[in-house]
């Protein structure tokens, strides 16, 4: 299993709903990573999971809290999201925190914020 | 700090024309370099890779190669493809950038092929 796979891949909610973004991958990788993908921009770090810890937080608001149950789980949490919160959510993992044999990146879960 | 320069895009070619987008780079250390690709509506996907200085990575009829002496790391293809049409992102991971341990990511250029 070479894959990094996320569900949902879509998602509408509203300001005051509480979901749920979820991110698995078997590959041993021993580190995750989320990003976010504006329309037409690269994408943006926001959290990063060392084994099993959380290891960078680029200063994202407290409305996205991430976790990470296990080695091969990452999940992010969302609640009372704004509507520029909009984008697309990418989960990504690597053999090791230091990246050098490549990033794995997921499909993504496209969101939207009504 | 690190950063990747891509060129402007779009760029609009014509199906088996050569293809070159220019990508530079800023490091402390010695980086990584990676080109992503990313088709519409979908997330990104490893194209090549190299992790030394003259290293070529190749994939799919794309190349690149790792110039330390221009801190470069230009995407070539010789013929390209409709189904090429994507967005292309440079992007570094420097190890020695230890409080990030990410990858930096440049603009993105966006190839559109016509019949």
């Amino acid at each position: 299993d070479t894959e990094v796979t996320q569900t949902p891949k879509h998602l509408v909610m509203g300001m005051t709903n509480k979901k749920s973004l979820k991110c698995e991958q078997h590959m041993g990788h021993r580190a995750m990573y989320w990003y976010k993908q504006k329309a037409k921009k690269p994408p943006e770090l926001m959290f990063v999971y060392s084994y099993e810890k959380l290891s960078i937080n680029e200063s994202v608001p407290s409305r996205f809290s991430p976790e990470c149950p296990n080695s091969s789980l990452l999940n992010l949490h969302l609640h009372a999201l704004q509507p520029e919160d909009s984008a697309l959510y990418l989960c990504a993992s690597s053999h090791d925190p230091q990246g050098n044999y490549g990033y794995t990146f997921g499909s993504g879960t496209r969101l939207t914020v009504v | 700090g690190n950063s990747v320069t891509q060129m402007e895009g779009p760029v609009t070619l014509s199906e088996e024309a050569f293809l070159t987008i220019n990508c530079t780079y800023t490091a402390t250390g010695y980086p990584s370099l990676f080109w992503y690709v990313q088709y519409p509506g979908e997330g990104l996907q490893l194209l090549l890779k190299a992790t030394k200085a003259d290293d070529k990575g190749s994939n799919k009829g794309f190349e690149a190669t790792y110039r330390k002496e221009t801190t470069s790391f230009h995407l070539e293809k010789g013929s390209v493809q409709v189904s090429d049409s994507a967005v292309y992102f440079c992007a570094l991971s420097d190890p020695m950038d230890t409080g990030r341990r990410a990858l930096t990511f440049g603009s993105g250029t966006r190839l559109q092929v016509q019949p």
